[in-house]
């Protein structure tokens, strides 16, 4: 079964630590997403990756960054945590072109920054 | 920004009954698919649609592309328990990225 893994399920870090997600797939797919999820908001795109050590921002990249120094490894970084940062997590990978195939997301990381 | 817009936001229902769902965009979609996510999940993907005027069945779930393929419908006959869940629209404009609507969220009252 294809899968897309973040490594965790529930964090709670304290505002100005620097807070690591990261995520892994197995499907060799080339593009990778971080996208966080608000109530009333939907899903917002804050950084993507089309290929190994290539990244770009997305719609709300202020205050992320992230790394993708394998094909199958993609992390989103917070260099110093805030409270404005307590959100649902979503890594999401896919193989081109998406409109054929879609995301496969992974099961999200829910964050909280007190 | 391309922007997706989804109605209803809610949406509550008794089992077997019917009902459809709507998302629309001022933009033409390159393509559009359907996402459903239960709590604590990640979406999952249930259908494209890339031809204007496109349906397709997904066993009791009905998708639409609209003709001139700026809008999109998710039509559910004899709604179950096992429908709930947050249901996404999400678009493409000619790149590799999905934008995504705000979601309904759909609960079925057993």
């Amino acid at each position: 079964d294809v899968k897309v893994t973040q490594s965790s399920r529930y964090l709670v870090k304290r505002t100005g630590e620097k807070v690591f997600l990261e995520c892994v797939q197995d499907m060799d797919h080339e593009n990778m997403f971080w996208y966080r999820q608000d109530p009333g908001l939907g899903l917002r795109l804050i950084y993507f990756s089309y290929d190994v050590k290539m990244k770009e921002k997305g719609d709300i990249p202020e205050g992320y960054s992230v790394s993708r120094e394998k094909k199958e490894r993609f992390s989103l970084i917070l260099e110093s945590a805030s409270t404005n940062q307590t959100s649902m997590y979503l890594c999401a990978s896919s193989t081109a072109p998406v409109g054929n195939y879609g995301y496969t997301f992974g099961s999200g990381t829910r964050l909280t920054v007190v | 920004t391309q922007l997706l817009e989804q109605s209803p936001q809610f949406l509550s229902i008794q089992e077997g009954e019917n009902l459809t769902v709507y998302c629309n965009s001022s933009s033409v979609f390159s393509s559009l698919q359907w996402y459903r996510q239960e709590p604590g999940e990640g979406p999952v993907l249930l259908v494209t649609v890339v031809t204007g005027g496109e349906v397709k069945k997904l066993k009791r779930l009905t998708f639409q592309f609209g003709d001139a393929r700026k809008d999109s419908s998710l039509h559910i006959t004899a709604a179950q328990p096992g429908d709930t869940g947050l249901y996404l629209c999400a678009g493409t404009f000619g790149n590799e990225k999905l934008t995504f609507g705000t979601g309904t969220r759909l609960t079925i009252i057993p």
